[in-house]
Parts: structure tokens; sequence; C-alpha cells
């Protein structure tokens, strides 16, 4: 998967809890990405950044929260307020944010919220 | 708004016959269009893009798409299938307008021996 680790694989935590993913790059790209994929809706954009200290939000930044202290890291924090929590989540990088960059993307985190 | 399609939620083939995944997609402006697959609890890898140039993209694993500008369409092919090309198949789509990538909604190939 790249260069790319997500840690941990499976994450199980209780309704009304925060929960954190990480996401690490030794790929020396800029931009980085995160994204839920549920069954049958493809991929979805959480929040994505370019530079380190800046991030936007994707389509679905409700009830999550970034951020991007060193180039190799940005981890993803799924709060309390996000009403479907249990999804496959993946963080992805490129070289740069232009579109012609593919993404190379990490294994995956599935999160189970109960 | 820019969207894409993958109307097939699955696709089963032989192995040795060639196979065809689908996508079609709605820009406005120049189109930026990726291939991408997963295997079961991984990671997307990529597997061609177009970008401009010659409509017939060449990638990894010995697929290729071509870019139908008139049909908008983008669809993946390979000559021979092999059971190992089981997995997910994801059509994405980008434009100068945007920096964001847009997905379908993936075609599960199934390949049997």
């Amino acid at each position: 998967d790249g260069g790319i680790t997500q840690s941990p694989k499976y994450l199980f935590r209780k309704e009304g809890q925060n929960v954190t993913l990480s996401c690490e790059q030794n790929l020396n790209h800029d931009a980085m990405y995160w994204y839920r994929q549920d069954p049958g809706q493809g991929l979805r954009l959480i929040y994505y950044s370019q530079i380190v200290n800046d991030f936007q939000k994707g389509d679905i930044a409700e009830g999550y929260s970034v951020s991007r202290e060193k180039k190799e890291s940005f981890p993803l924090t799924v709060t309390s307020a996000q009403k479907n929590p249990t999804a496959f989540y993946l963080c992805a990088s490129s070289p740069g944010l232009g579109i012609s960059y593919e993404q190379y993307f990490g294994p995956g985190t599935r999160l189970t919220v109960t | 708004a820019q969207s894409v399609a993958q109307p097939e939620d699955q696709v089963n083939v032989a192995e040795g016959n060639p196979l065809t995944v689908k996508c079609t997609y709605s820009v406005s402006g120049n189109p930026y269009l990726f291939w991408y697959v997963q295997y079961p609890n991984r990671g997307l890898q990529f597997l061609l893009k177009y970008i401009t140039g010659d409509n017939l993209v060449k990638g990894s694993y010995g697929f290729e798409a071509e870019f139908n500008k008139s049909q908008t369409s983008f669809h993946l092919k390979k000559p021979s299938a092999l059971v190992s090309d089981s997995a997910l198949y994801f059509c994405a789509v980008s434009t100068d307008n945007t920096d964001k990538l847009i997905f379908g909604t993936g075609t599960r190939l199934q390949v049997f021996p």
C-alpha cells in the first residue's frame, strides 16, 4: 500500500466516544486526504490538506476533525457528533493537489461503533 | 456538478475471456479520468489515468481504458481475464475546475476459472 500506514486496522468504540484514526506517509507527498467508504456508495471525501497547518472540508466533513501539524501525518478524529460513524476509512496522499496526480491509498481502518 | 456512473454493480467473466468494466462521466470542462482497484479489506491501488493525449491508455496488470469524448465514457478493458483480477474497481473523475476526485460506486469483477 505504497508507504502509507493506517492504524489500527480494526477499531471498536462505544457510541458517544471520540476516536482518532492514524495516517502516516513516508512518500514526502504534500497532499493528504481522508475518505469514507460505505457499501454501494463508493468513496466520499471527508477532509483534505495541501500543506502543513492547512486543510479543507470535503463533501461530508460534519462530525469529523483533522490536523496537519507534520507533513507526514494527517490524523482524523471521529467525534460523537458523527451520526453514523461505522464505516471503512481510507487515507490517501498525492505529490500535489493538482488533478493530474494519482492518489496513493493506505490499507484502511474499519471502525465499528456500537 | 461533476458525476461519474458505473452502471454495473457486478461483472462476471470466464478466465481467458476479454473483460470490460463500464464508466461514464458528466463534467463541465475537460475531464481527467482514473481507474483504481480494491482487493478485499485493502486500500485502493491506482491502475491508469487519462489526462490528455492518446485516447487509449495502458496501465498496470495488462489493463487499458479508452477515453471516448463523444460518449463521455472511459471503459476499462483487458484482453484476457485472470482469476486474480477479481476485485472491486472504481472509476473517478476530476476537472481543471476543482482539486477533488469524484468516485463512482464501484463495480465488482468476478472472474471464474
